[in-house]
């Protein structure tokens, strides 16, 4: 089992529509979950952090993060064509420093 | 610019000869990381710096890889006799320590090196 774990996708999404992406992960004691996107041949740039359970949003992005069940979430509505990347998710486990990082999800914003 | 920068951006080299990159992280961070990423996959961990102090290192570290980050500002990776297989996107980030608990880190364009 890998400690964190995303569908590859590409998840296909028309423009405008609500885009929905998972990720679980295997330390219960992990204490820190980040998104970051990536366009191609770029570095991955930071754009949700969330740390404690329940909902956190920022424009049209909002995560989403139970402890409990060890999964997190990440929604982006108004979908735009500019949204297609590959969005990454990342945990910090207990007492750590390191990012450990999920295969990504694919997005792809049809107009 | 503030961000992290990186240096050089590509890097084309033949199997057998050294390499070293540089990461100049975001001012006042105290904290660097260098990661890499290979084609399809998330980043992963190599090492990391608080300060000048080399305070974990991968596994995926071997003995060909150096870092050094020698006054605790801009850091150097240094692979030695490299493989095809370190054909890869070397990563640095850099955190800040005035919000230590929150843990965000922040990249830099990355090196892509290509191994002949």
């Amino acid at each position: 089992q890998k400690e964190v774990e995303q569908n590859s996708g590409p998840l296909s999404v028309p423009e405008g529509a609500i885009a929905s992406l998972n990720c679980t992960y295997s330390d219960r004691g992990s204490q820190s979950f980040f998104w970051y996107r990536q366009y191609s041949g770029k570095s991955p740039e930071l754009i949700m952090s969330i740390y404690s359970n329940g909902d956190k949003e920022d424009g049209r992005f909002t995560a989403q993060l139970n402890k409990a069940s060890q999964y997190v979430s990440l929604l982006i509505r108004d979908s735009q064509p500019s949204d297609s990347a590959t969005y990454l998710c990342a945990v910090i486990k207990a007492a750590g420093n390191k990012l450990t990082f999920g295969g990504g999800t694919r997005v792809l914003v049809k107009p | 610019d503030t961000g992290v920068s990186q240096d050089p951006r590509h890097k084309i080299t033949k199997r057998g000869q050294n390499v070293t990159f540089r990461c100049d992280p975001i001012s006042e961070h105290n904290r660097l990381y260098w990661y890499r990423q290979t084609l399809g996959q998330g980043p992963e961990f190599l090492t990391y710096f608080q300060n000048e102090a080399q305070l974990e290192k991968s596994r995926l570290l071997s003995d060909r890889f150096s870092a050094e980050r020698p006054k605790g500002s801009f850091s150097t990776l240094e692979i030695q006799r490299t493989e095809q297989g370190d054909s890869a996107m070397y990563l640095c980030a850099s955190s800040s320590p005035l919000n230590p608990g929150l843990q965000e880190q922040f990249f830099g364009p990355g090196t892509r090196l290509t191994v002949l």
